[in-house]
This record gives structure tokens, sequence and C-alpha cells, in this order.
């Protein structure tokens, strides 16, 4: 069964720290991407990856940077987290048709 | 600017009673409109592409229908299990891949049993 795991379901940071969100796919696909999901905004696009050692700015990049060195792997990094970035982290990738695998999400609190 | 627009934000149904889900979009150009379901404290699953007006797919209780303009995700009968948020995003062929889905906020569901 296809599947994009994240590496922490629920994370508590303190302003200031540097955070790294992990993502891992079994599914060899080549496009990963990272969402923010919030109440009342919808999910958003951070960042995107279609190939290793690439990426691609999203919607709302600023905050955020983002690591490749391998096809399965794609990390988020809060260089220096602060409060307004308190959210629901989406992982996902997409098969050639486009379709996302999303997975189960970290809730990140920074306080 | 393409936006996708879900209505209702909320909808609570009896349990057989059917109803249809509104997602309107407006993009330079569909390529693609996409359904997504997501359960509490989970990622979005996907459920349906539609890629052209009058396109129709079903899968169990649910079926969705596209316009030139809108999709309907129509339930029918629904049962408990069908109480999730649901979303819808579309895609414009200016948009590159998955990553020019453009995202509605969703609409919540919940079947009474």
């Amino acid at each position: 069964d296809v599947k994009v795991t994240q590496s922490s379901r629920y994370l508590v940071k303190r302003t200031g720290e540097k955070v790294f969100l992990e993502c891992v796919q079994d599914m060899d696909h080549e496009n990963m991407f990272w969402y923010r999901q919030d109440p009342g905004l919808g999910l958003r696009l951070i960042y995107f990856s279609y190939d290793v050692k690439m990426k691609e700015k999203g919607d709302i990049p600023e905050g955020y940077s983002v690591s490749r060195e391998k096809k399965e792997r794609f990390s988020l990094i809060l260089e220096s987290a602060s409060t307004n970035q308190t959210s629901m982290y989406l992982c996902a990738s997409s098969d050639p048709h486009e379709k996302l695998f999303f997975g189960s999400g970290t809730q990140l609190s920074v306080l | 600017e393409d936006q996708v627009t879900q209505s209702p934000e909320a909808l609570r149904l009896q349990e057989g009673e059917s109803s249809s889900l509104n997602c309107s979009y407006t993009v330079s150009g569909l390529r693609g409109l996409f359904w997504y379901r997501q359960d509490p404290g989970k990622g979005p699953e996907f459920l349906f592409t539609l890629y052209s007006a009058g396109e129709e797919k079903e899968k169990e209780r649910l079926k969705a229908t596209l316009t030139k303009k809108e999709s309907f995700l129509h339930i029918t009968a629904p049962k408990p299990e069908d109480s999730a948020t649901y979303l819808c995003a579309a895609q414009a062929y200016s948009g590159g891949g998955a990553d020019g889905l453009t995202f509605g906020k969703g609409t919540h569901l919940i079947i009474q049993p």
C-alpha cells in the first residue's frame, strides 16, 4: 500500500528553535510537497521538489527551507521558529497523474 | 488569480439523507478537478479526478460531477462513516503539475445516526 510517513505526529518547540520535519515516501515518486493547513485558510503550499537536490518555492515559503538529498526523503526546516508557524504540516508526494498522497501530518506548536 | 470556493462550510445530515456539496472554481483553463476526503487528525485522501465538463465518477455512495464553472459531490444515503471534511482542488494548465493546485477550504460533513 502506498505510504507517506511523517516522523512526528505532535511537536512542541520554543520560539527561535530550529525545527526539522521529516517525510519519507515509499512509492518511488519524483514529486514531493510540503503544505500547511490552518483553520479558515485551507491548504497552502510551502515548498515542492520535482527531483533530488531540486526545490521550488510555493505560495508561502518565508521562514522555511527544505532539503531533498534522497528521492524518498523531503525535509522541511524552520530556521527560527515563530508562534505564527504553529500549524498542521502535511507532506505529500504525487504520482504521474498528479494525484497527491498525503502523510498523516505533524501538529506543530511553537510557544 | 485562481480561486476555489466550497459550500456549504459545514453540513449536518441524518443518516440516509442525500445531499450535494458544491465546489465553484475560477481558473485560467482547467486541467483537472480533484476531490479529497480528510478525516480528523489525518491527511487528505484522494477520491476523484475530473477532467472535462459532463464527466462523472462514482465510488460507493459518492458521485462527483463537473461543469464548466463548478463541481458537485453528491452523497446518496450517507452513513455515519461518511462524516469527514471534503476538499476540492482545481489545477490550471498554466500551473504546471501538482504544485499548481488551488484548494478550497473544505466542507465539514457530519452524518448523524
